[in-house]
This record gives structure tokens, C-alpha cells and sequence, in this order.
């Protein structure tokens, strides 16, 4: 089975703190995400990156920066973090390539839930 | 932009019940559609997902269906149970070289299944 773990269930830092989420995946998916979950507003996402050390900006990615030093692994980073970014963090993960798998289902972790105080 | 729409936005049903939960996006375009399935401060489990070409998807209980031209898709819950409740999500993955497998999600439909 496809594993998405990411480092923290729940998170509590304070406002101007710097932020690591982590996500692990152990599947060799060359595709990773980041979305966040807001009530009312669904997921949205953040950053994407589609090979070691790419990266792209998604919808909203203001106020983040991502990682990839390694195909496994994807970091998020809230700077400097602000209220506004408490939420459900979300990281996934799929194949880029469709000769990979028929299916391209994308993974989901089990989500992190950041408060900044 | 694609945009997804699910109806409804919560549903409430008797055990014992089939149930529908509606789907639709506004580019037929796509690449694929998957069915998620979140329990509360959970995240997302993958539920099913239909390629483009295909038609229907069925895993146990479930049943998906797509109909791309129209921009719809349905999933079918049967005999639905209390342990079904929960908030199914459905997105799209756009077609195109260059979408790396993004997705675009729905609201989300709250299904509670009461005995």
C-alpha cells in the first residue's frame, strides 16, 4: 500500500515562528503536494513539485515556501507564521508519468492541524 | 479554471438507505476523477477513480459513475450503514502536459447515515 506520513499530527507555534511541516512518501511518486483545508473554503492548494529540487507555485502559496532535496520527501515552511495560516495541512503524493501506473490516483497523508497563536 | 460542484452539501439518511452524491466540473477536459472519502481531522482516503475513457467504477458498496461529455459524475453508495457517514470530496484532474497531476476539488458532501 502507498504510505503518506507527515511529521505532526497537531502543531502549535506562535505568530513569527518558522515552520517545517514534513511529508514522506514511500512509493517513489515523482509528484508531491501541498493543500490546505479551511472550512468553506475546501482544499486549496499551496505548492506542487514534480522532480527533485522543482517546484511550483499552486493557488495560494503566499506566505510558504516548499523543499524537495529528496524524491521522497517534500517540506512545507511558514516563514514567519500569522494567524491566518491556522488550518488543515494536507501533502499527497502521485505518479507524473502515466506509463508509471494506469491509475495516477493521488495519496493523501494523514494531515496536520497547525494553530499559530 | 475548472470548478467543481457537489450536491448536495449534506445529506442525512436512515440506515438501510441507497444514496447518490452528485458531481459535476465545468471542463470536460479531464485526465481522470477521484472519489475521496475524510473523516473528521482526517485525511483524505482514496474512494475510486475513473480514467477518462471509462465509464463506471465499483468497489464493494460503491459505485461511480462518469459521463465527461456532460461534465457529471454520480457515486452510488448501497445499502448505505452509520460507519458510511462521513464528508466525500470529489476532483478532477485536469488534461494537459503541464498540470503535473493536480487536482481540483469540490465543497465536499456531509453524509450522516443514523441507525
Amino acid at each position: 500500500d502507498v504510505k503518506v506520513t507527515q511529521s505532526s499530527r497537531y502543531l502549535v507555534k506562535r505568530t513569527g515562528e518558522k515552520v517545517f511541516l514534513e511529508c514522506v512518501q514511500d512509493m517513489d511518486h515523482e509528484n508531491m503536494f501541498w493543500y490546505r483545508q479551511d472550512p468553506g473554503l475546501g482544499l486549496r492548494l499551496i505548492y506542487f513539485s514534480y522532480d527533485v529540487k522543482m517546484k511550483e507555485k499552486g493557488d495560494i502559496p503566499e506566505g510558504y515556501s516548499v523543499s524537495r532535496e529528496k524524491k521522497e520527501r517534500f517540506s512545507l515552511i511558514l516563514e514567519s507564521a500569522s494567524t491566518n495560516q491556522t488550518s488543515m495541512y494536507l501533502c499527497a503524493s502521485t505518479y507524473g508519468l502515466a506509463f508509471r501506473s494506469s491509475y495516477n490516483e493521488q495519496f493523501f497523508g494523514p494531515g496536520t492541524r497547525l494553530t499559530v497563536l | 479554471k475548472q470548478e467543481v460542484t457537489q450536491i448536495p452539501a449534506a445529506l442525512s439518511v436512515p440506515e438501510g438507505e441507497n444514496l447518490v452524491l452528485n458531481c459535476s466540473f465545468t471542463d470536460s477536459a479531464i485526465y481522470n476523477l477521484q472519489w475521496f472519502r475524510q473523516d473528521p481531522g482526517k485525511g483524505l482516503t482514496s474512494l475510486l477513480l475513473i480514467q477518462s475513457s471509462q465509464r463506471e467504477q465499483t468497489s464493494g458498496r460503491l459505485n461511480a459513475s462518469l459521463d465527461k461529455s456532460s461534465g457529471r459524475s454520480t457515486l452510488y453508495i448501497a445499502a448505505s450503514q452509520p460507519g458510511d457517514s462521513a464528508t466525500y470530496l470529489c476532483a478532477v484532474r485536469d488534461a494537459g502536459g503541464t498540470s503535473y497531476g493536480k487536482l481540483t476539488f469540490g465543497q465536499g458532501t456531509i453524509l450522516t447515515v443514523h441507525p
